[in-house]
């Protein structure tokens, strides 16, 4: 079965620092979503990517999947202490023969310090 | 559009008591999860569906039942709760393709005492 790891478990950075999140999958990755997660909230989408290489941003939160496809990483930039939070990532099950339904990484999750 | 609703958000619950946890989505979707969120862990899936009258069996779906009567709706059926339920249970929804994006409802915190 596919399994996602991401690193670090956790991380505190200081406001105005940038920051990475990686996750790497046991599998090939076919659509690799990115979300993070505040305490008592639902997950709240943040990016999606599929083909190797596609980098997207969104404000100062960058994800990119890499060539091999097998690894993500999450950029920020400039940090905020509204970036803090659990960010996950999500693979696309279907190395499972799943009906679209999402493996997850365990979470990493994000201080900033003010 | 109120996107995934769920109810209640927490809920204390004795070991042998059962409870449905509700689901709903506006939105027209298809397909609907339930994951279930342990302490430092990531979402594993319990139970899905495909559409309306169809339901399959995620990788934790023991101790749990659903229906899907509607395109709406989607109850968790917990029967004869035990402590290992504990957890954050969350509905997930999405249109149908494979790379469309699951939207996620705001979860409920389940105690099991």
């Amino acid at each position: 079965s596919q399994e996602l790891e991401q690193s670090p478990q956790s991380l505190i950075v200081q406001e105005g620092k940038n920051l990475t999140i990686n996750c790497t999958s046991s599998k090939t990755l076919y659509g690799l979503y990115w979300y993070k997660q505040k305490y008592g909230e639902g997950l709240i989408f943040l990016m999606m990517l599929q083909k190797g290489g596609e980098e997207k941003s969104h404000e100062k939160i960058t994800a990119k999947l890499d060539e091999k496809k097998q690894q993500s990483s999450l950029h920020i930039t400039a940090s905020q202490p509204s970036h803090a939070g659990i960010y996950l990532c999500g693979a696309d099950g279907r190395n499972g023969g799943s009906q679209g339904n999402l493996i997850f990484g365990k979470g990493t999750k994000l201080s900033v310090k003010p | 559009n109120a996107g995934v609703t769920q109810t209640p958000k927490f809920r204390i619950l004795k070991i042998g008591q059962s409870m449905t946890l509700q689901c709903t989505q506006d939105m027209n979707h298809n397909y609907m999860y339930w994951y279930r969120q342990d302490p430092g862990m990531g979402l594993k899936l319990i139970y899905y569906s495909v559409g309306a009258g169809i339901t399959d069996k995620g990788e934790v779906p023991n101790g749990y039942n659903v229906s899907r009567s509607t395109t709406e709706d989607f109850p968790l059926r917990l029967e004869l709760a035990a402590p290992s339920q504990t957890s954050v249970y969350f509905c997930a929804s999405k249109l149908a393709g494979v790379t469309d994006t699951q939207y996620f409802g705001p979860g409920t915190r389940l105690t099991v005492l």
